[in-house]
C-alpha cells in the first residue's frame, strides 16, 4: 500500500505571507491526488484535487498545487494567506481505490 | 442536500460496551468508508465497502466490524470498546465513475471510551 508523508507538522505565518506544504507519496503507478482542509470543529473539505492533465491544478480559495510526477510530490501554495486560512491541511493519494491520507499539516495565521 | 450524515455526533462509552455508528449517503455513491482521526497520525481507513453486500479491511479493522447492506447505509459496529478507540471517526463516500476517488465526509462523531 501508498504512504503518503506531509514534512510540516505545524506552521505559523504572518497575514500575506507566501504558504508551501509538502506532501510526497510512495507509489509508483497512476494516482489520483487530493489536498483537503479542515477548519476548526468541522469535517474535511475537498481544496483541489489532480487527476490527470496540467501539473499545477488551483483550487478554492486561492489555493494551487503543482504535482511533480518525478518526485513523486504533491506540494500545496497559497500566495498570500489570511487569517481564515487558519486550520488543517491533509494530502492524500488515491491509488486503485485505496485512498491514503497524510499526517496533516496545522496552519496558524497570526493577523 | 443531505451528503453523508453520521450519527451520533458524540458518543461516551465504558470499556466492554457495544455500540453502532451510522452512515447513510444519499448520492447513490457505491464507495463508502470509515476514519478515524487521532491527533498527529491523520486519517487512518478502518473499513471500506466498493458496493453493496461487499466490505474490506483498511488498516487498522481491529476491533471493528462493518456491513454494507443498502448502497446508502454502512454502519460501524465496535463490538468490545476499549480506551483506545476514543477518536474522531469520519465516514466518508465517493463515485468510481464520476468522483476520481474524491471523498465526501460525514460531519464526524466523537468517541470516548472510558
Amino acid at each position: 500500500a501508498q504512504s503518503v508523508s506531509q514534512h510540516n507538522h505545524h506552521v505559523i505565518l504572518s497575514e500575506a505571507a507566501s504558504l508551501e506544504l509538502g506532501c510526497n507519496y510512495s507509489y509508483g503507478g497512476t494516482v489520483n491526488l487530493f489536498w483537503y482542509v479542515q477548519y476548526p470543529g468541522q469535517h474535511l473539505q475537498l481544496l483541489l484535487k489532480y487527476f490527470s492533465g496540467d501539473p499545477l491544478v488551483k483550487g478554492i480559495k486561492g489555493f494551487e498545487a503543482e504535482f511533480i510526477k518525478s518526485k513523486f510530490s504533491f506540494n500545496l501554495r497559497k500566495p498570500s494567506v489570511q487569517w481564515s486560512d487558519t486550520a488543517e491541511y491533509f494530502c492524500a493519494v488515491n491509488a486503485d481505490n485505496d485512498m491514503r491520507f497524510g499526517a496533516g499539516t496545522r496552519l496558524t495565521v497570526k493577523p | 442536500n443531505a451528503g453523508v450524515t453520521q450519527t451520533p455526533k458524540f458518543q461516551v462509552l465504558k470499556t466492554g460496551q457495544s455500540m453502532t455508528l451510522q452512515c447513510a449517503q444519499d448520492m447513490n455513491h457505491e464507495y463508502m468508508s470509515w476514519y478515524r482521526q487521532d491527533p498527529g497520525m491523520g486519517l487512518r481507513l478502518i473499513h471500506y465497502s466498493v458496493g453493496a453486500g461487499i466490505t474490506d479491511q483498511g488498516e487498522v479493522p481491529n476491533g471493528y466490524n462493518v456491513s454494507r447492506s443498502t448502497t446508502e447505509d454502512f454502519p460501524l459496529r465496535l463490538l468490545s470498546a476499549a480506551p483506545s478507540q476514543t477518536s474522531v471517526y469520519f465516514c466518508a463516500s465517493s463515485s468510481y465513475t464520476t468522483g476520481g476517488g474524491e471523498l465526501f465526509f460525514g460531519e464526524g462523531s466523537r468517541l470516548t471510551v472510558l
